[in-house]
């Protein structure tokens, strides 16, 4: 079926570096996608989210970049922080926004 | 103002038992999904409800149901538990304003239902 998918399952970046992860998916008709961070113990915190009719979208240290041609999803974090390290999940949603379908999950590790 | 409420967080079950669990949104919150995490499945999203009605369904068995009540609290049960019903079950409301466009969710801390 559809799905969202993840890259890397780990990434390791130094504090103070931009951090990249990446994210592929495989429905078209997906109306928007969105970036989600989980610490261990707590529910998933939205970071931000790009409708599809977009290409870019900024918020607080973080850049969500989407490249429809090659369905692909980006999220950058500028000045990786120690309170960075989680697992980070991009997301998706079509036909109900609020139906959301997940990706896998990348986990990154800020070395301090 | 408060996030959103999962009762109980921990709870061991036999197989072949029901299980209830509990959601309190964020206030003026209406809209409530469930979620259910695995490490096998990942996140995988159940059901949404919207003043009171269902509004979208995942591909879950019917084992699986929920309602909403009058002040959108949320309760979710699941019927003739499996081993493999073993999860985090997450909550999460949204101020759905326009039903035209993805709204924000708020996540609870989850209810941890280990089925033994």
């Amino acid at each position: 079926g559809e799905s969202v998918g993840l890259h890397l399952p780990t990434l390791s970046v130094q504090e103070g570096d931009n951090s990249i992860i990446n994210c592929a998916y495989s429905n078209s008709a997906s109306d928007y996608f969105i970036w989600y961070k989980q610490e261990s113990g707590k529910g998933p915190q939205f970071i931000i989210d790009i409708r599809s009719n977009m290409d870019k979208r900024q918020g607080q240290r973080v850049t969500v970049l989407l490249n429809k041609t090659v369905k692909h999803l980006s999220l950058q974090i500028a000045a990786t922080q120690p309170g960075d390290s989680a697992v980070y999940f991009c997301a998706e949603t079509s036909g109900g926004y609020q139906k959301v379908t997940f990706g896998t999950g990348t986990k990154l590790q800020v070395i301090p | 103002k408060a996030g959103v409420t999962q009762t109980p967080r921990y709870l061991i079950k036999t197989r072949g038992q029901q299980v209830t669990l509990s959601c309190s949104p964020i206030s003026g919150h209406r809209s409530v999904s469930w979620y259910q995490q695995t490490p096998g499945q990942g996140l995988q999203f159940l059901f949404e409800y919207f003043s009171e009605t269902q509004r979208n369904k995942g591909n879950f068995p019917g084992r699986f149901s929920g309602r909403q009540f009058s002040n959108s609290r949320s309760e979710m049960n699941v019927s003739t538990l499996e081993l493999g019903d073993s999860a985090l079950y997450l909550c999460a409301s949204s101020l759905v304003g326009q039903v035209s466009s993805y709204n924000e969710q708020f996540f609870g801390p989850g209810t941890r239902l280990t089925v033994l």
